[in-house]
């Protein structure tokens, strides 16, 4: 079965300082994609970055990057130059894409990121 | 704006009343998802559509009946339900369910049962 292990309940960072919010994934599928979304208080989950099993670089996305390291089944988000507008709620998911679990995303009990001025 | 539209935004309803949460993407994907999200829990997965057919049914109480007429328009029709059940639900869809690529969501509807 997959699971996603997010362990920082509550994390601050300075603004413009850099942050990292630590993901665990277990599978036993050599094929997944892992992802982090982002959820403002308003409620709306928005997709940040992607990362695919078979990818051999890390995944960038402007501030946002994915330290993926697949022996240790890790897949950390970085944040750099944290901005006030970053503070919310950050979740960790994987996506098996075949099998008896295609389709089926997990979710990590998230990460709640507070950006001090 | 991610090309995924839930309404209604907000819902208050009587356990006796019946509703409908409406979802539309005009992304071109197949495949799209409901799921709930109740405070402090994560998101839990309720129902998949790959190409307007349910493929996933993760033990949903029949109080919740999905309905997928084409592969832009997800229902969620609910009837009785309980306190229990209001939480926030977000729709979501991506390509494909055979391809691991990013799902998209909706802004998600917040539902209050009362």
């Amino acid at each position: 079965a997959q699971k996603i292990t997010q362990t920082q309940p509550g994390m601050f960072v300075q603004e413009k300082e850099a942050v990292t919010l630590d993901c665990t994934y277990d599978t036993s599928d050599p094929s997944y994609g892992l992802f982090w979304y982002k959820q403002p208080s308003s409620g709306e989950m928005i997709f940040l970055i992607y990362q695919g099993s078979y990818d051999q670089q890390n995944a960038t996305e402007g501030r946002y990057s994915l330290n993926f390291q697949k022996a240790r089944k890790s897949a950390n988000l970085v944040i750099s130059a944290s901005q006030l507008g970053d503070s919310a709620m950050y979740f960790c998911a994987m996506r098996e894409p075949r099998g008896t679990n295609a389709g089926k995303s997990t979710f990590g009990d998230g990460t709640t990121l507070t950006v001090k001025p | 704006e991610t090309g995924v539209t839930q309404t209604p935004r907000h819902l208050v309803m009587g356990m006796t009343n019946k509703k409908s949460l409406k979802c539309e993407q005009h992304l071109g994907h197949n495949a799209m998802y409901w799921y709930k999200q109740s405070a402090k829990k994560p998101l839990e997965l309720m129902f998949v559509y790959s190409l307007e057919e349910r493929v996933e049914n993760n033990s949903v109480p029949s109080r919740f009946s999905p309905e997928c007429p084409n592969s832009s328009h997800l229902f969620l029709h609910l009837h009785t339900l309980q306190p229990e059940d209001s939480a926030l639900y977000l729709c979501a869809s991506s390509q494909d369910i055979g391809n691991a690529g990013e799902a998209f969501f909706g802004q998600g509807t917040r539902l209050t049962v009362v």
